[in-house]
């Protein structure tokens, strides 16, 4: 699987927007861009997912360069509930088992 | 959206002892269900890929015989930590798929911890 760089680490006030980025350069044609998030002791949650185009749903929106070499998960308002451990992982459309490969995730810290 | 439910969330068990973890799917029938740990600070770790009605599939480095996946019908899939020893103490979450499509979401469970004496 491709793998993703995020970085380890980011800081939010609440009610601002955050704008989570990843970088994807070795991205293959058939890799989805998923985004899931964990928060402390759980499981992890989806969030959002896309191809090319730019997603947006009740959670967040999904911008992905024309490249697809990069994309940004932005939350528009955070609350203290969205700090969590957030993941960017590729998933190739293709592939006959489907998993997801964690990496390291950004860990989103929302200040009051 | 689809529920995947753990159970149970926490154990605590002595070493040599086994432990079995299920893992279901309640609304939905999943035909593949991934099993992950996960150690404290780190990510998650794909341990193994469980097929309805087949053998998993499971990662390198990943002992088949300790960690024992059964996958007998389409919302239930088990791991059994066989004589567990304190360094299998982890978190261990399932996930499953909707369908057999590969570009949509997976869906979580809640964990189970499991911590061994």
């Amino acid at each position: 699987d491709a793998k993703t760089t995020q970085p380890n680490s980011m800081e939010s006030n609440e009610e601002e927007p955050v704008h989570l980025p990843c970088n994807h350069s070795t991205i293959s044609g058939t890799d989805y861009i998923h985004w899931y998030r964990q928060l402390p002791s759980q499981g992890p949650e989806y969030v959002i997912h896309g191809l090319t185009s730019n997603v947006n749903n009740r959670m967040a929106s999904l911008a992905i360069a024309e490249d697809r070499k990069s994309s940004t998960l932005i939350l528009h308002r955070a609350t203290l509930r969205d700090a969590a451990v957030y993941y960017c992982i590729l998933r190739d459309g293709g592939r006959s088992q489907g998993n997801l490969i964690f990496g390291k995730g950004t860990k989103l810290s929302v200040k009051p | 959206g689809a529920v995947v439910s753990q159970h149970p969330s926490r154990v605590i068990c002595k070493s040599g002892t086994s432990v079995k973890i299920e893992c279901r799917s309640l609304d939905f029938q999943a035909t593949t269900m991934f099993w992950y740990r996960q150690f404290p600070k780190q990510s998650l770790m794909l341990m193994a890929t469980s097929n309805e009605g087949s053998k998993a599939t499971y990662e390198q480095g990943v002992e088949k015989d300790k960690f024992l996946i059964n996958h007998a019908s389409l919302t239930l899939s088990t791991l059994t930590v066989t004589s567990a020893h304190p360094e299998d103490s982890s978190f261990y979450i399932c996930s499953a798929r909707v369908g057999t499509g590969n570009t949509g979401e997976l869906f979580f469970g809640e964990g189970s911890r499991l911590t061994v004496l």
